[in-house]
């Protein structure tokens, strides 16, 4: 596509559901991200994915938080037994390469979670 | 750990004025780029200008410059002749695997 999609745009659910959040990236794009913003705050990285792999998977919360990618293209985030502060915007990211020189991240609109 | 800082929570700046945001970040690495990135309330992040840290010279994008010193690794950016659609979040981003965001400033333009 002509820029990173992410899907849903919206979604609310349950304290202690689980939930998918979608991104695919440009084609082509080797690298995806996924960053978290609090409301009000910065982008929290979460991980990333160079291909299908995933070199640092540092920022994930805890042990509910996985995230996939299939094909070197659509990545998937999955949130299990979802918590009231797992309540953000999640951000998806592409970019041609990974590492300090590389020269543009990609971002899409995100996904607005709130769990009530 | 990659730091980013930006100091100021919120500016102000009246219309067709001129603002400066301020960033500051620590890197160990010696070949990098630097970002200016704005989200306005559509939450799409908007690359505004960017800085290849072996270049001397300051970039600029139309309205927009840096004003990149890299011995102090201090990257601020400077917006001439405020506009109201520049009203936004700004994040300094910082170099690495993974790029490292400062947590914002919010900018309001006054009319």
């Amino acid at each position: 596509g002509a820029g990173v999609s992410q899907s849903p745009s919206n979604k609310v659910t349950e304290k202690g559901k689980d939930v998918e959040l979608r991104c695919d990236p440009i084609s082509g794009h080797t690298a995806l991200y996924w960053y978290r913003q609090s409301l009000g705050q910065g982008l929290e990285f979460l991980i990333y994915f160079q291909g299908n792999s995933a070199p640092d998977k540092s920022g994930l919360p805890s042990d509910r938080f996985s995230a996939e990618r299939t094909g070197g293209s659509v990545s998937t985030l999955t949130i299990q037994r979802t918590q009231q502060e797992d309540s953000a915007v999640y951000l998806c990211a592409s970019s041609t390469g990974v590492g300090p020189t590389n020269e543009k991240l990609f971002f899409g609109s995100g996904t607005q979670l709130s769990v009530l | 750990a990659q730091t980013v800082t930006q100091s100021q929570p919120e500016m102000s700046v009246q219309e067709a004025e001129t603002v400066t945001l301020s960033c500051t970040y620590d890197t160990s690495e010696s070949d990098y780029y630097l970002f200016w990135y704005k989200q306005p309330p559509s939450r799409q992040m908007i690359l505004v200008i960017r800085q290849e840290a072996y270049k001397q010279q300051n970039a600029t994008e139309n309205r927009f410059s840096v004003n990149f010193q890299k011995a102090a690794k201090s990257f601020s950016l400077k917006i001439s002749d405020s506009q109201l659609g520049d009203a936004a979040m700004y994040f300094c981003a910082a170099p690495g695997e993974k790029l490292t965001f400062g947590t914002g400033t919010r900018l309001t333009i006054i009319p």
